[in-house]
């Protein structure tokens, strides 16, 4: 079967690192989203991973392993505006996006 | 700005009513899709359309009833709603429907059933 993992909820201090971890199960991947969506907000792309390693952008990097159905969306120099959920998804065999519930990320000042 | 725009943004209706919801994409995608987004859950594909043509329907009740009509335009015409379908209504599109494209979303119709 298919399955996707995440934290509900995180909590970290404006200023700070925080890593957001997604783990996953399928026999068919073709990569690995990461979306960001402010309450109320439509979700907006961050990132695509299908090869194993970390990607950097700017503030935001993201990390695949595969071989251990494990991503991770890493945060830095945290900044209030950064408050809102993170989705991963992953492609499945079909190219079709299974989601993940959400991490829903509150930073305090 | 993503260059998906829904309407209406909320909407409340009753369980006899009859509602449609309207998602159109400026960014020349080919590939559109219905989510129903509820709270603390993943998002629930439900339908999704390439080049016009409706490719899934992940057993969605009857109750819902996607259109098509080009490329740009996405529908979801509602009828005898439960509440539990109280949901955010999500449209998004992309390139098409096949390999690495990132899918760029609308804002949501928030719906209530009463």
């Amino acid at each position: 079967g298919q399955n996707i993992d995440q934290p509900t909820e995180m909590t970290a201090t404006e200023g700070a690192i925080v890593q957001i971890n997604c783990t996953y199960q399928t026999s068919g991947f073709n990569g690995l989203f990461w979306y960001q969506q402010h309450a109320g907000e439509a979700p907006t792309f961050l990132s695509y991973n299908v090869l194993d390693g970390l990607e950097e952008k700017g503030r935001f990097s993201s990390f695949l392993s595969r071989s251990k159905g494990y991503s991770y969306l890493l945060l830095k120099e945290l900044q209030m505006k950064d408050s809102a959920s993170y989705l991963c998804a992953f492609l499945d065999s079909n190219y079709q996006l299974i989601w993940g519930a959400g991490t829903k990320l509150i930073i305090k000042p | 700005e993503t260059g998906v725009t829904q309407t209406p943004r909320h909407l409340v209706m009753g369980m006899t009513n009859k509602k449609s919801l309207k998602c159109e994409q400026h960014l020349g995608h080919n590939a559109m899709y219905w989510y129903k987004q509820s709270a603390k859950k993943p998002l629930e594909l439900m339908f999704v359309y390439n080049f016009k043509e409706q490719t899934e329907n992940n057993s969605v009740p009857s109750r819902f009833s996607p259109e098509c009509p080009n490329s740009s335009h996405l529908f979801l015409h509602l009828h005898t709603l439960q509440p539990e379908d109280s949901a955010l209504y999500l449209c998004a599109s992309s390139q098409d429907n096949g390999g690495y494209n990132e899918q760029f979303f609308g804002p949501g119709t928030r719906l209530t059933v009463l």
